[in-house]
């Protein structure tokens, strides 16, 4: 069974440009979660996804962060502009549903902001 | 809100000592807590967890993990280390809502040989 797969496993840009990151859930996988991990640092949610509806975005800058998940598949993170303190890994992951499920994680997208 | 510290950023023992990770918690209802593991330039994977059933819980690669209420620890152990169990460590603690977790800042296990 494949695991959680993201896109690009390393992204380097200049501040102010725009970027995103893909990320596939594992097949049947209805929860989806997007990570934010610092350097040194454990995980922090951003935004988790029940099928295609944000349930919880509580900690997504909104002003420059965005996320959609079309047809409750395939996610994609971006982020416009891009600063500085935005490099970090940004981890995928996902569950059978929102109950006490085992999140699988994907290797992650490490970002440099230059 | 849940929050988790793990003590010690970074631990390190010689291959074939013991390992033990310090995880505490603070929660406000009975806990679901998780270990996982990092190694570089990976994601995370479960090494095991702890839904309110057996308090000493066994995971995979040897580890388990001893969940103790009146502590609010889960410490995370090893009997014997090996080089391959050099990583990054990470303890959570899961919310009452949506499964979400709280992590901890992790801890880096070294071995020597």
């Amino acid at each position: 069974e494949a695991g959680v797969v993201q896109s690009p496993r390393y992204k380097i840009i200049e501040k102010k440009q725009p970027v995103a990151f893909w990320c596939n859930p594992i097949s049947g996988h209805n929860t989806l979660y997007w990570y934010l991990q610092n350097l040194g640092q454990g995980p922090e949610l951003l935004i988790r996804y029940e099928n295609e509806e944000a349930v919880d975005d509580s900690q997504l800058p909104k002003d420059r962060f965005s996320a959609e998940r079309l047809k409750g598949v395939d996610s994609t993170l971006k982020i416009q502009p891009a600063e500085l303190g935005d490099s970090a890994v940004y981890l995928c992951a996902s569950s059978l549903d929102a109950g006490v499920r085992e999140q699988f994680f994907g290797p992650g997208t490490r970002l440099t902001v230059l | 809100a849940q929050s988790v510290t793990q003590l010690g950023s970074h631990v390190s023992v010689s291959e074939g000592a013991l390992v033990l990770l310090r995880c505490n918690y603070s929660s406000s209802v009975p806990p679901y807590l998780f270990w996982y593991v990092q190694y570089p330039n990976q994601g995370l994977q479960l090494l095991l967890k702890y839904t309110s059933a057996a308090t000493l819980v066994k995971g995979i690669n040897g580890f388990e993990a001893e969940f103790k209420k009146s502590e609010t620890s889960f410490h995370l152990t090893k009997p014997s280390a090996h080089m391959s169990d050099a990583a990054e460590y990470f303890c959570a603690v899961r919310s009452n809502a949506g499964n979400m977790l709280t992590f901890g800042g992790g801890t880096r296990l070294m071995v020597k040989p």
